[in-house]
């Protein structure tokens, strides 16, 4: 059974830094690009960002709300995806999923970790 | 940016009855030499994550129940619920996945009447 389970959220200052994890198992965690998607209180779903795979260099891509604050890497050797965020914003104030992809879609998503920023 | 839009934003509808969502695309998400629709819709269910429905615009994934359908191509889009039960009560989404950023719609609100 594929799992996607999300940790390291809370709640955290304006200007801070919070790592997100997600440990992936059921599946060959390798051989999938991840992506993370985040949703702010009571509104839609917005694309963070996607981690490709090794043979694809491990390249990473960014939405531009988060570009230059936020890194995603993995690690294949733990089945698990990351997503550091750096100088944090009230805006950055969601809950955040990792999500299997596979033709492109998001066939598979976490159960979600809540981040909260504020003073 | 590939812009998603829904409409409408939300829908009440008698159970038994048929439901349509729209989704219309900025530019066409038609990879030509696929032939393919890189078009995806999602339901998210109150206090739950959201789940793929289909994939390839109408490619139904594996589980869903066959009242769901895809349809569209280009850039105009619909997801339709051919007898709506109370379990598919939820916010529903449409994805591009043929460019980066991978932009959703805004999300149509099915209740029951």
């Amino acid at each position: 059974e594929v799992q996607l389970v999300e940790s390291g959220g809370g709640l955290v200052q304006p200007g801070g830094s919070l790592r997100l994890s997600c440990a992936a198992s059921g599946f060959t965690f390798s051989d999938h690009y991840m992506d993370w998607v985040r949703q702010a209180p009571g509104k839609g779903l917005e694309w963070v960002g996607r981690s490709t795979i090794k043979a694809h260099g491990y390249t990473t891509e960014y939405a531009a709300s988060v570009k230059g604050r936020f890194t995603i890497s993995r690690d294949d050797s733990k089945n698990s995806l990351y997503l550091q965020m750096n100088s944090l914003k009230t805006e950055d104030t969601a809950v955040y999923y990792c999500c299997r992809v596979t033709w492109g879609a998001f066939d598979y998503w976490g159960q979600g970790t809540p981040v909260t920023v504020s003073s | 940016d590939f812009v998603m839009t829904q409409s409408p934003d939300s829908l009440v509808v008698s159970l038994g009855e048929r439901a349509t969502i729209n989704c219309k695309s900025s530019q066409s998400v038609l990879y030509s030499s696929s032939n393919k629709n890189y078009l995806a819709w999602y339901q998210q269910k109150p206090g739950q994550s959201p789940k793929l429905l289909f994939y390839w615009a109408s490619t139904r994934e594996s589980g869903v129940p066959d009242r769901f359908s895809g349809s569209g191509s280009g850039t105009d889009f619909t997801l339709t619920i051919r007898s709506l039960q109370a379990e598919d009560v939820a916010v529903y989404y449409c994805q591009q996945y043929y460019s980066i950023p991978h932009t959703f719609g805004g999300g149509t609100k099915v209740e029951i009447k």
